[in-house]
Order: C-alpha cells, then sequence, then structure tokens
C-alpha cells in the first residue's frame, strides 16, 4: 500500500522563527509528485509546494522550502520567518505514478505565537 | 482564489434526503477529483473524472454518485444521507492533457462545500 504519514498532530513556533514539517511516504513507485498543501481557518485547501520525485533540487517558494531525501522517502517542509498568517493545518500530499488521487497525510496543526 | 468553484458553500440537510453538489473547474483544466474531509477518516478521495469520463474511483460509497458533463463542471449526488456523511466536501480540477493520469499535474481544490446531516 502507498501510504503517507505526519507524525506530528501539532506544531507551534515563534513569529519570525522556523518550524519544520515531517512528511514519510512508503511506495515502490520511482515516478512520483509531493506536495504540500495549506488549510487554514477558512478550510481552503492551498497549494504551498511541489516537488518532482525525479528532481534532485530541493522545491523553494519564497518563505517554504521543502528537504526531499528520496532513498529515506522523506519530504519535509520549513517554514522560514514565520508569519502570523501561516497558521494552519498543513497536509503533505503524494501523487504515485500509476495512481490518479492525491494520498494525504493527516496533517499538521501550525500555531503562530505573536 | 484558485479558480475552482464549488456550491452551495453549505448545506444542511436531513438523514434519508438527497442532495447534489455543484463544481465547476478552473477554465482550461479537463480534470475533476472530489475529496471528502471528515474528522475521523481525514482526506478520501471520492472519484475522477476526465472529459466526462470515470477514470478512477475511491473510497466512495454505493449511495454516491458523480458526473461530468460536457461543458466540463461536475456534479456529486449524495442520496440516503446518514449521520456519518457529515463532512467537508472538496473539489479539484487539473490540466491532465493526456488523460492516463498525468501524476504530474497539480490539483487545484475549489472552497469545498460543508454538508451537515441532522
Amino acid at each position: 500500500a502507498q501510504t503517507v504519514t505526519q507524525s506530528q498532530p501539532e506544531m507551534s513556533v515563534q513569529e519570525a522563527e522556523t518550524v519544520t514539517l515531517s512528511c514519510t511516504y512508503d511506495t515502490s513507485e520511482s515516478d512520483y509528485y509531493l506536495f504540500w498543501y495549506k488549510q487554514p481557518p477558512s478550510r481552503q485547501m492551498i497549494l504551498v509546494i511541489r516537488q518532482e520525485a525525479y528532481k534532485q533540487q530541493n522545491a523553494t517558494e519564497n518563505r517554504f522550502s521543502v528537504n526531499f531525501q528520496k532513498a529515506a522517502k522523506s519530504f519535509s517542509l520549513k517554514i522560514s520567518d514565520s508569519q502570523l498568517g501561516d497558521a494552519a493545518m498543513y497536509f503533505c500530499a503524494c501523487r504515485f505514478s500509476n495512481d490518479y488521487k492525491l494520498s494525504f497525510g493527516a496533517g499538521t496543526t501550525v500555531t503562530v505565537r505573536a | 482564489d484558485s479558480g475552482v468553484t464549488q456550491t452551495p458553500k453549505h448545506l444542511i440537510t436531513a438523514t434519508g434526503q438527497r442532495v447534489t453538489l455543484r463544481c465547476s473547474p478552473r477554465s482550461g483544466d479537463l480534470s475533476v477529483y472530489w475529496y471528502q474531509q471528515s474528522l475521523d477518516q481525514g482526506l478520501q478521495f471520492l472519484i475522477h473524472y476526465y472529459n466526462g469520463e470515470e477514470r478512477a474511483k475511491g473510497n466512495i460509497l454505493e449511495r454516491f454518485s458523480a458526473q461530468q458533463f460536457p461543458d466540463l463542471h461536475s456534479e456529486l449526488n449524495l442520496s440516503s444521507l446518514e449521520l456519518g456523511d457529515s463532512a467537508l466536501y472538496f473539489c479539484a480540477s487539473s490540466v491532465t492533457t493526456s488523460g492516463s493520469g498525468g501524476a504530474g499535474d497539480t490539483q487545484y481544490f475549489g472552497p469545498g462545500t460543508r454538508l451537515t446531516v441532522l
């Protein structure tokens, strides 16, 4: 079975500091795509960042970056210079090459302290 | 704004009833996906349509059905509703030019429909 695991139910970070969210996945496929989505209190699912498994370079989007370790099947999200607006639930998701759907982790709730 | 629209935003109904949720994909997107987000099950894939044809089914109950119309909008029909069907239902869309899955396609989500079954 292809699974996505987020082991941190909650994380707290001081404003302007950095927080890292963990995600691991399990697959025998070599080609797949990884995503982080943000779900703020409005419940909208917002794409944060995307990583192609065939690319060695880690993706970056402004204050958001990933640490993709293919051999370890790990895909962590780093939020730098945290802002109050970053408070949300963050979901790691994977789309495996033999599948159409996104497989989601359970989510990590991020709280930003002022 | 993702460009994906969903109506209604909120729906409150009684057990045993039937409802229809509507989704309009982003302009140019051929694929529509439906997901259910509940407290106990997390985000679960329900079904995928590509250019009017069903492509994949996930954990979708037999009481649920969907279709995608020629103008590419999609509807999710939920019937014989039970308390446990209360959830947030998301529609997402992607380009999927080949129709073969397009694992690289990014899915963009609509704002969701909050269904409450009383």
